[in-house]
């Protein structure tokens, strides 16, 4: 258990709809990341979150939005659901924003687009 | 371009055997060299994270090695187990380390069969 925790664990919904993806952080840990991963493709690195403010942008489609609060959870949204967001969306938290720190990966969220 | 390629793509060994997975990259600058294993389904645990000046770095089983004069790097499997069944995934960081210049390679699926 990586103590990054993450829900739902599955979600089944059809085109054009919106969904909320949500993820809290091991404790002390101030950097948040978003990632996906299609069916037999390489994690693509979407978006990163450090103490509340946006730090990196990756391949993150613009109907897809993410954001940090003051907890320190966060939350991915993905709107106007195409059957090609179908994927494995991954939450990964650190200590840092850069560096040479450690990532720790939650379980992830299956997301099927029908 | 900043690429990391991983080989064999997938392979297959017996329980006990040792077996090699090979990490190529071009990232420039480099920071550090990441390798995770991925078990299906589940998210990436990190194994180690080398930086320039290591050249080797062990965990448990695993160990890695790093040249970044040819910027080649491998994951050695020792004694292989059912359990080490996974994807393992070469990342390497470029620049200050920061997330925007993670480069993730498509990993190496190790079956180990009894």
């Amino acid at each position: 258990d990586s103590g990054v925790t993450q829900t739902p664990k599955h979600l089944i919904t059809a085109t054009g709809q919106r969904v909320t993806l949500r993820c809290s952080p091991r404790s002390g840990d101030l950097s948040v990341y978003w990632y996906q991963q299609s069916l037999d493709q390489g994690l693509q690195f979407l978006i990163q979150y450090y103490n509340g403010e946006e730090r990196a942008k990756g391949n993150i489609l613009e109907r897809f939005s993410a954001q940090q609060f003051p907890d320190l959870h966060s939350e991915l949204n993905l709107s106007s659901l195409e059957l090609g967001d179908s994927a494995l969306y991954f939450c990964a938290s650190s200590v840092a924003w850069a560096g040479v720190n450690e990532q720790f990966f939650g379980p992830g969220t299956r997301l099927t687009v029908l | 371009k900043n690429q990391v390629e991983q080989s064999p793509q997938s392979l297959i060994i017996l329980e006990g055997k040792n077996c090699t997975l090979q990490c190529n990259y071009t990232v420039s600058p480099f920071s550090n060299l990441r390798w995770y294993k991925q078990d299906t389904g589940r998210g990436p645990v990190s194994l180690t994270i080398m930086t320039f000046s290591e050249n080797t770095k062990s965990n448990g089983r695993y160990t890695a090695t790093l040249d970044a004069d040819t910027k080649q790097s491998s994951l050695h499997i020792t004694a292989s187990q059912l359990s080490d069944s996974a994807s393992y995934i070469c990342v390497v960081s470029g620049g200050r380390g920061s997330q925007g210049n993670l480069i993730f390679g498509k990993g190496t699926k190790l079956s180990v069969k009894p």
